[in-house]
């Protein structure tokens, strides 16, 4: 199935780091949401985004929704073990359907 | 306010039979939307559901279908199950059909 492209796959960051990823598409999206997801959970939904260009932070979290429409970014900063976890962009197409379509995810290993 | 809740929590079948998973929406959400996530992927969109309507599916043959109920609930049945079906399913609810998403615990499903 279609997914987005998300890197790093994974990092290992030393506590205290900050940590940035991506998420890139050849689409355009309406929509962009950051989740993380724990073993054998649900995703948990960190940010979302709906304007191109926007920049909106949750914390030590911040994400931007790329000018281009086809790319979003997640900061992290100051890492804690907690953010230990797999996190998930989701794009919405453009099209009548609404439909999120997830990224490959990426894997962060927090080492204290 | 309670949450998306899924159920069962785990589901072991053999080939060939048949399985219904169940979704409790968030209050205040009409849309349902179900998407499978194999082991070290993100979730695959299946379908969506907007006041009991089927609005979208992804790239899943027939013997995925669903229902909507007038409380928004939902359900995803599967028929002849496959092995490549193991995985687990996650049910998403939102405000509305182009609204951010939020997912229940998931279903993990085995076919052996």
């Amino acid at each position: 199935g279609q997914q987005l492209n998300q890197s790093p796959q994974s990092m290992f960051i030393q506590e205290g780091e900050d940590v940035s990823m991506n998420c890139t598409s050849s689409s355009i999206f309406n929509t962009w949401l950051w989740y993380k997801q724990d073993p054998g959970e649900g995703p948990v939904l960190l940010i979302a985004l709906y304007k191109a260009g926007e920049l909106t932070s949750n914390g030590r979290l911040t994400a931007q929704f790329g000018i281009t429409r086809k790319d979003s970014f997640l900061n992290i900063s100051a890492s804690i073990p907690s953010d230990v976890g797999i996190y998930f962009c989701a794009g919405q197409t453009t099209s009548g359907t609404y439909k999120y379509i997830f990224g490959t995810g990426t894997r962060l290993k927090v080492l204290a | 306010e309670t949450g998306v809740t899924q159920s069962p929590t785990h589901l072991i079948k053999t080939r060939g039979q048949q399985v219904t998973l169940r979704c409790s929406s968030q209050s205040g959400h009409n849309t349902v939307s179900w998407y499978q996530q194999a082991l070290g992927q993100g979730p695959q969109f299946i379908f969506q559901y907007y006041r009991e309507e089927e609005n979208g599916r992804g790239n899943f043959p027939p013997r995925f279908s669903g229902l909507q109920f007038p409380n928004y609930s939902s359900e995803l049945n599967v028929n002849a199950l496959e092995l490549d079906d193991s995985a687990l399913y996650l049910c998403a609810s939102s405000v509305d059909r182009f609204d951010e998403q939020f997912f229940g615990p998931g279903t993990r499903l085995t076919v052996l």
